[in-house]
């Protein structure tokens, strides 16, 4: 049973690039959520979707997209990195408390 | 709205001697609580939950947390630390029917000899 699996754990980027990173579940949760983690300010949550096909902001959505055609998948899309998406970003799934986290995608953008 | 006020960035103790991370809280409703715990390089691990069940949860680890509604506080305490235990720590709220949490900037623990 992997739980919570982010694709990839790591990727360099340059400014202005994009990228799609990968968040899979296995455990048929409705709630999948992308957190993003900066040095003294914890996670702050960037989107959520209660359910497939459906999606809603968080707290810092500019310059991020998101898409769940899959119940099992949820998608984060940077389409023009900037330096200050640098960031440690993670995944998360519930039904509904607890939530269980990946493991991060570390992304740098240079 | 909600929010979380972890009041220690930064905690020392020596192995063998009890941790004590603080943790305040501001909800409209009847929140959830929760400790998560971060080591180096790895995800966020559920180390307990208050979900208005007993106001004094045992966790993983053998750490607990008292909820104090009074105080608006949840302390995560252990009686005795470990070296394992060095890692940060997040003090999380929820009060939304979409599970949304708000975290905490986060307690690093570090245990010496």
């Amino acid at each position: 049973n992997a739980g919570v699996t982010q694709t990839p754990k790591f990727r360099v980027l340059k400014t202005g690039q994009s990228m799609t990173l990968l968040c899979a579940q296995d455990m048929n949760h409705e709630y999948m959520y992308w957190y993003r983690q900066d040095p003294g300010m914890g996670l702050r949550l960037i989107h959520y979707s209660v359910g497939e096909g459906t999606t809603a902001k968080g707290e810092v959505p500019d310059g991020y997209n998101v898409s769940r055609l899959k119940k099992q998948n949820f998608l984060l899309g940077l389409e023009s990195a900037a330096p200050s998406q640098t960031s440690v970003y993670f995944c998360a799934s519930s039904n509904t408390q607890p939530q269980h986290f990946g493991d991060g995608t570390r992304l740098s953008i240079l | 709205a909600q929010s979380v006020t972890q009041l220690d960035s930064h905690v020392s103790v020596s192995e063998g001697t009890p941790v004590l991370l603080r943790c305040n809280y501001s909800s409209s409703y009847s929140p959830s609580l929760f400790w998560y715990v971060q080591h180096p390089n790895k995800g966020l691990q559920l180390l307990l939950k208050y979900t208005s069940a007993a106001t004094l949860v045992k966790g993983i680890n053998g750490f607990e947390a008292e909820f104090k509604k009074s105080e608006t506080s949840f302390h995560l305490t252990k009686p005795s630390a470990h070296m394992s235990d060095a890692a940060e720590y997040f003090c999380v709220v929820s009060e939304d029917t979409a599970s949304k949490l708000t975290f905490g900037t986060g307690t690093r623990l570090q245990v010496t000899l």
